[in-house]
């Protein structure tokens, strides 16, 4: 399978713990996007990275949350002290080069549950 | 700023009917693209249709028809004859260059009911 590939595809935690949610793009793609899908609600922007660079965050809590996308491995996603509020689906998505013709491609989610 | 309204939280219809999902976009951008996406339950994003600004071309494909008209900023998605397994959110998606790379408004759904 050559498409986005989120892990895991669910994750349990219990308040104050951390929540690692994996990313991995299409092959050929150095451009990653975050998106959280609360409850009965759309997608929000989170986080848009480079190859080692974050270019925007501007859709990220500025407290408990990060991502990085290092030269080699997946994107990671990380909330730190999670909370009941932080429980959602946060898709993933790649394209090749950020460019407004290209597509994102989606992963089928993570669906994080805070107990 | 970019904005993509779907006023229609939900809509039920029974099978065979017709139905339309409206979606309508504000942008600042002359070179923007449009996208449909389908989440079943099963909670996946399913891509349906990507169309760029300047293609204002009905098209069809199979039961799925969509109609974009830049006049008044909507690109409504129509499906023929519904089935069951059209029971879904569908999101409306809107793509611009800002700041020079791409960014993605997704509205917030319209979950279509198919009774059989």
């Amino acid at each position: 399978n050559a498409g986005v590939m989120q892990n895991p595809r669910h994750l349990v935690r219990r308040r104050g713990q951390e929540a690692r949610l994996r990313c991995s793009p299409m092959k050929g793609h150095s451009h990653v996007y975050w998106y959280r899908q609360l409850p009965e609600e759309g997608l929000k922007f989170m986080v848009y990275l480079q190859k080692e660079n974050i270019i925007d965050e501007s859709g990220m809590p500025k407290e408990r949350f990060s991502a990085e996308f290092p030269k080699e491995g997946p994107s990671i996603l990380r909330i730190q002290q999670v909370v009941r509020g932080d429980s959602a689906a946060y898709f993933c998505a790649s394209s090749p080069e950020g460019r407004v013709n290209q597509p994102q491609h989606f992963g089928d989610g993570t669906r994080l549950s805070i107990l | 700023a970019q904005k993509v309204t779907q006023a229609q939280t939900e809509i039920s219809v029974v099978e065979k009917e017709d139905v339309t999902l409206d979606c309508v976009y504000e942008t600042r951008d002359t070179t923007y693209y449009l996208f449909w996406y389908k989440q079943p339950p099963s909670g996946e994003l399913v891509f349906l249709i990507r169309r760029n600004s300047f293609d204002e071309q009905n098209e069809i494909s199979g039961r799925y028809s969509w109609n974009f008209q830049k006049s008044t900023s909507s690109f409504n998605f129509t499906i023929t004859a519904s089935q069951v397994v059209d029971s879904a959110v569908y999101f409306c998606a809107l793509s611009e260059a800002l700041g020079g790379y791409q960014k993605v408004t997704f509205g917030t759904g319209t979950k279509l009911q198919v009774i059989p």
